[in-house]
């Protein structure tokens, strides 16, 4: 059982540029899900992938986008980038068919400056 | 709109104290309520949860007490101890398919010799 990992852990952006976060998910696990946490704040949900398309989307604006690849894995996208997008950005991994339980990444830290 | 309200912010509590975090929600759709545990630098990881069938769950030294009349739910940490300063998150979703989970503030919580 690896986990889930998240890469980058840490970048740095300028404000309008674009980035593109990676996630592996949990073995065994076929839903991918992005929450973005601010700076003292707890988790919020940006959107779920299951079976490679998007199942589900909180309060986030289209130039937030993702991918869930056939092996499971998952990339988070940002265009033009704001500095309120500063934040950590965690991976969850899950099982659809199974209870709610979600296995974090430890997440990747985005400064936009 | 915050759908889970938790409190307090931050908890200083000596060892072998009662730490005691509560949370309140307003769906009542939701019916899973877990407890995530944060340690700087790492994802949230799964404490304890709870289904709205049961007013209280007990896993080692951690208690989900939970009052689905006053849509209220509590951790109680027995026994504290320093490996548990961390932060904790409350959190509710729907319990099957993986739903987004909407997480509380948070809780900063401090264990003193």
């Amino acid at each position: 059982e690896t986990g889930v990992t998240q890469s980058p852990t840490h970048l740095i952006k300028t404000r309008g540029q674009q980035v593109t976060l990676r996630c592996s998910s949990q073995s065994g696990h076929n839903t991918v899900s992005w929450y973005q946490q601010a700076l003292g704040q707890g988790p919020q949900f940006i959107f779920q992938y299951y079976r490679e398309e998007e199942n589900g989307r909180g309060n986030f604006p289209p130039r937030f986008s993702g991918l869930q690849f056939p092996n499971y894995s998952s990339e988070l996208n940002v265009n033009a980038l704001e500095l309120d997008d500063s934040a950590l950005y965690l991976c969850a991994s899950g099982e659809r068919s199974g209870a709610n339980v979600l296995t974090f990444g430890a997440g990747s830290r985005l400064t936009v400056l | 709109q915050q759908q889970v309200k938790q409190s307090p912010q931050s908890l200083i509590v000596q060892k072998g104290g009662i730490s005691i975090i509560n949370c309140a929600y307003e769906n009542t759709a939701f019916d899973y309520f877990p407890w995530y545990q944060q340690f700087p630098g790492k994802g949230p990881a799964l404490l304890i949860a709870i289904r709205p069938d049961v007013s209280e769950k007990k896993e080692g030294r951690f208690t989900i007490s939970f009052n689905k009349s006053a849509k209220q739910f509590s951790l109680h940490i027995m026994d504290s101890q320093p490996g548990d300063s961390a932060t904790y998150f409350c959190a509710a979703s729907k319990v099957l398919g993986n739903e987004k989970l909407t997480f509380g503030t948070g809780t900063r919580l401090t264990i003193i010799p």
